[in-house]
């Protein structure tokens, strides 16, 4: 079955510092995949998407692309502010079936420090 | 629009005890979801409705129900709640695309 496999956390780094955390994924078919925020006592909010390969997904300075080749979706930021600092879900839907389920990986916690 | 809605937002609930968790979403989306989320495990699926009429298990379906009562209405009942099922619940909506989402959560705790 499908699968997401993205870096344990917790992340922690400086105000300005570059962000990256790794996503990398299984599917049989040809998934979309995203990147959803959870701040804390809150539920998820999508973040970026990428609906086929080489598709690069941005939203309030963060980015994804969509590697195929490398199954991965990884997340960067150029400058992270305290602001960030929030629970990161990659995610992937199939949506082969006429439908969609989205498939989660367990989370990186980003703390950020001033 | 208020998008996707969830009552109660907390619960705590004695081993044994059954309770229901109703669901709500004014975005005319055919699918719906129950997540349930733990710590280090991420989220997990519990069951899912692709359309009205249909209900599907997910992950980790045992010791929960559901009901898809009309387009807009998916609701979750433990029948016999056990500690193991202490968690935060999210119930989330979707586009065709899969692009998800997700209200506030409950956070259920079974002593």
């Amino acid at each position: 079955g499908d699968s997401v496999t993205q870096m344990e956390g917790p992340v922690t780094l400086s105000e300005e510092a570059f962000l990256t955390i790794n996503c990398t994924y299984t599917a049989t078919g040809y998934p979309s995949l995203f990147w959803y925020v959870q701040y804390p006592g809150e539920g998820l909010q999508l973040l970026l998407k990428a609906t086929k390969a080489d598709d690069k997904g941005s939203n309030k300075g963060f980015e994804a692309t969509y590697r195929k080749e490398t199954t991965s979706f990884h997340l960067e930021k150029g400058s992270v502010q305290v602001s960030d600092s929030a629970v990161y879900f990659c995610a992937l839907s199939d949506g082969n079936s006429g439908y969609s389920t989205l498939t989660f990986g367990k989370g990186t916690m980003l703390l950020v420090s001033p | 629009n208020a998008g996707v809605t969830q009552t109660p937002k907390f619960q705590v609930l004695k081993t044994g005890q059954s309770m229901t968790l109703q669901c709500a979403q004014d975005m005319n989306h055919n699918s719906m979801y129950w997540y349930r989320q733990d710590p280090g495990m991420g989220l997990r699926l519990i069951y899912y409705s692709a359309s009205e009429g249909t209900t599907d298990k997910g992950e980790v379906p045992n010791g929960y129900n559901v009901s898809r009562l009309n387009k807009r209405e998916f609701s979750l009942r433990l029948e016999s709640a056990a500690p193991s099922q202490t968690s935060v619940y999210f119930c989330a909506s979707s586009e065709w695309s899969g692009k998800g989402f997700f209200g506030p959560g409950t956070r259920l705790t079974v002593l």
